[in-house]
This record gives structure tokens, C-alpha cells and sequence, in this order.
């Protein structure tokens, strides 16, 4: 199988705070997983893509220091959305790639609102 | 610029008869493509994949097409049944090995029973 958790799977939080999305590979190692995000009706932009110890590399115009990427294992990536805003309000979705061909898993989202 | 379209926002289609959902690229350099599947508040779930070599590829219910000449590729599900009602999602990739999938923006399909 190849199955990819995200926690939590929605959350709520106040202008300001952070917020911390976790993604897990459940039964695959994933040397590299990818979040997206994704506006109502709209496709999947793809933020950035994590690789297992090192650096995440940000797609044009995601600010890196706004959303924290680690990657601490082969099997768990976090997302931080640091100081959130309500325009960081969005469903969120981690992916992540067994072996070396294109296809991607992908977790269930996360649905963060900003208030 | 959205390198990859699905110009049709939405598709209903009839149980048991064939849906056909429709995609088109303008990126000459994508040479690997997939079809996901989307339920809401949920992601999306792979479908099937079609390298530029290719054509056609064909598993089950599934069929996709892909025309290199007019940068277009199909995703034909035959019979339809309720079940397939979700956003169906093209992607593109440059290389089969290339980690980087460019999405479009979606089909919502629903079958009527």
C-alpha cells in the first residue's frame, strides 16, 4: 500500500498564531514529499517540494519564512504557516513519492481558516 | 500561465455511458502525464499515467489518450457509475523521473443514475 496521513485535518486559529500541519507516509519510506494548497475551485499549486535532511526548495513566490518546511525523516514532513493570516486560509495537502516514477500519494488535506 | 487546462469546469454524464474528460497542455517539454481523482475535503487519488511514448494506455474502466502533435490527452471511463462522481485532476510532469507535477484546474464529474 502506500498510504499518507495528514494531522490535523482541519483547524481554526487566530490572526497571529502558528499553525503546524504534519504529514506521515504510513507504510513507505518517502525521501521526498510535496505540499500544495488549494483555493475553492481552483487547481493544485504546488508550494514546495521536501527532501528527507535537507533544505525544502519553495516554488516563485511562496515565502520561505512564512511557511516552515522540515523534514526530520524519511516518513514525516511539517508545515508551519507562521503568523497566519485569514488570507492563509486554504485546504492544504502534503503528497509524498515512493520510489522514482512521478506518482504521487496524497493525504487527506487539512482545511486551515484564519479568523 | 496555466501550462495545463481542463477547459470543461464540469461534465454530467449518464450511468453506464462513457465519460470523457478532456485536457490540454502548452508546455512542449511535458512528457509524462496523470489522471487523479478528487473527493472533497479529501486528496486526490491516482488514476492512471500515460508517458510520451505512448498513446494510449488502458486499465480497467479507465483509458487515457494522448495526442503529442496537438498537446491533448483524454481520460475516457467506460461504463460511468456513480461512484466516479468527483474532480478528475491532469497533471503534467517533465520526465518521467521529475518530481515536479504541474496540475490543472479540474473537471467536476457527476453521474446521473
Amino acid at each position: 500500500g502506500a498510504v499518507v496521513s495528514q494531522h490535523p485535518s482541519w483547524v481554526i486559529c487566530k490572526s497571529g498564531t502558528s499553525v503546524k500541519i504534519e504529514c506521515r507516509s504510513l507504510d513507505f519510506q518517502a525521501t521526498t514529499m510535496f505540499w500544495y494548497r488549494q483555493f475553492p475551485k481552483q487547481s493544485l499549486m504546488l508550494m514546495a517540494t521536501s527532501n528527507e535532511g535537507s533544505k525544502a526548495t519553495y516554488e516563485q513566490g511562496v515565502e520561505k519564512d512564512k511557511f516552515l518546511i522540515n523534514h526530520a525523516s524519511l516518513t514525516l514532513s511539517t508545515l508551519t504557516v507562521t503568523s497566519a493570516h485569514p488570507e492563509d486560509s486554504s485546504f492544504y495537502i502534503c503528497s509524498a513519492r515512493k520510489g522514482i516514477y512521478n506518482e504521487q500519494f496524497f493525504g487527506p488535506g487539512t482545511r486551515l481558516t484564519v479568523l | 500561465d496555466q501550462q495545463v487546462k481542463q477547459n470543461s469546469p464540469s461534465l454530467s454524464v449518464q450511468e453506464g455511458r462513457i465519460s470523457i474528460l478532456n485536457c490540454d497542455y502548452t508546455n512542449s517539454m511535458f512528457d509524462y502525464f496523470l489522471w487523479y481523482k478528487k473527493y472533497p475535503a479529501e486528496g486526490p487519488t491516482f488514476l492512471i499515467s500515460i508517458s510520451s511514448i505512448k498513446d494510449k494506455n488502458e486499465d480497467g474502466r479507465f483509458t487515457v489518450f494522448l495526442n503529442k502533435s496537438a498537446k491533448h490527452l483524454s481520460l475516457h471511463i467506460v461504463p460511468s457509475q456513480p461512484g466516479d462522481s468527483a474532480v478528475y485532476f491532469c497533471a503534467a510532469a517533465m520526465g518521467v523521473g521529475n518530481e515536479k507535477l504541474t496540475f490543472g484546474t479540474g473537471t467536476r464529474l457527476t453521474i446521473i443514475p
